[in-house]
């Protein structure tokens, strides 16, 4: 089964670095997410992508956050200068096409630690 | 804004015991409902879904259905095994294509 992969599993980095965090979205889906899970908390929005454009994003995802589609099959998510409460836990996800009723597939995510 | 709201975990129960997770969302429009679960060290994987009201989403012995009358979305299983034992998030997208997810709700059980 057609499955989103991300690289890394696991960051560390020390704070106000630069993180790039990988996605591989499933080959013919058009929307990507990003969403990240803060230890112990809930699982949030921050990003939607379509179209090679920010179609939405949260109150979280502020000027050290963007993310792309470098070419054909990679969407990135960077954030410019990591702060110790960006360490989370990152999910890269996709969906065929944007209607409600159709699934969004996730990554198994990517765990960013700050120090 | 539209919300999800599920019940707090960790709920412990014992092998072939029934489970119920219970789902309340507030939503202004039509929404379509999902149950994700995340097995230890893995991603989010969908369990099941419900489009409209009345429908119901089933997997696994998973089952919820869509009631708009109470905007619930409860989860249950007759008989839980131990490889059941995850955290399971409830989810409503909205028309606009974004998934609002509840806190999770953490589900050990025991042999």
């Amino acid at each position: 089964e057609p499955e989103v992969t991300q690289t890394p599993s696991h960051q560390v980095t020390q704070m106000g670095q630069e993180v790039i965090l990988r996605c591989v979205p499933i080959s013919n889906h058009l929307y990507f997410y990003w969403y990240r899970q803060i230890l112990g908390q809930k699982v949030e929005f921050l990003v939607s992508f379509y179209n090679n454009e920010i179609s939405e994003k949260s109150e979280i995802f502020d000027d050290q956050f963007s993310v792309e589609r470098p070419d054909g099959s990679n969407f990135t998510l960077k954030i410019r200068s990591t702060k110790l409460e960006d360490s989370a836990m990152y999910f890269c996800a996709s969906s065929q096409i944007q209607g409600s009723g159709n699934t969004i597939y996730f990554g198994e995510g990517s765990w960013l630690t700050v120090v | 804004g539209d919300s999800v709201t599920q019940m707090e975990g960790p709920v412990t129960l014992s092998e072939e015991a029934f489970l119920t997770i219970n789902c309340t969302y507030t939503a202004t429009g039509y929404p379509s409902l999902f149950w994700y679960v995340q097995y230890p060290g893995e991603g989010l994987q969908l369990l099941l879904k419900a489009t409209k009201a009345d429908d119901k989403g089933s997997n696994k012995g998973f089952e919820a259905t869509y009631r708009k009358e109470t905007t619930s979305f409860h989860l249950e299983k007759g008989s839980v095994q131990v490889s059941d034992s995850a955290v399971y998030f409830c989810a409503l997208r909205d028309s606009w294509g974004k998934l609002q997810f509840g806190a999770g709700t953490q589900v050990v059980v025991t042999p």
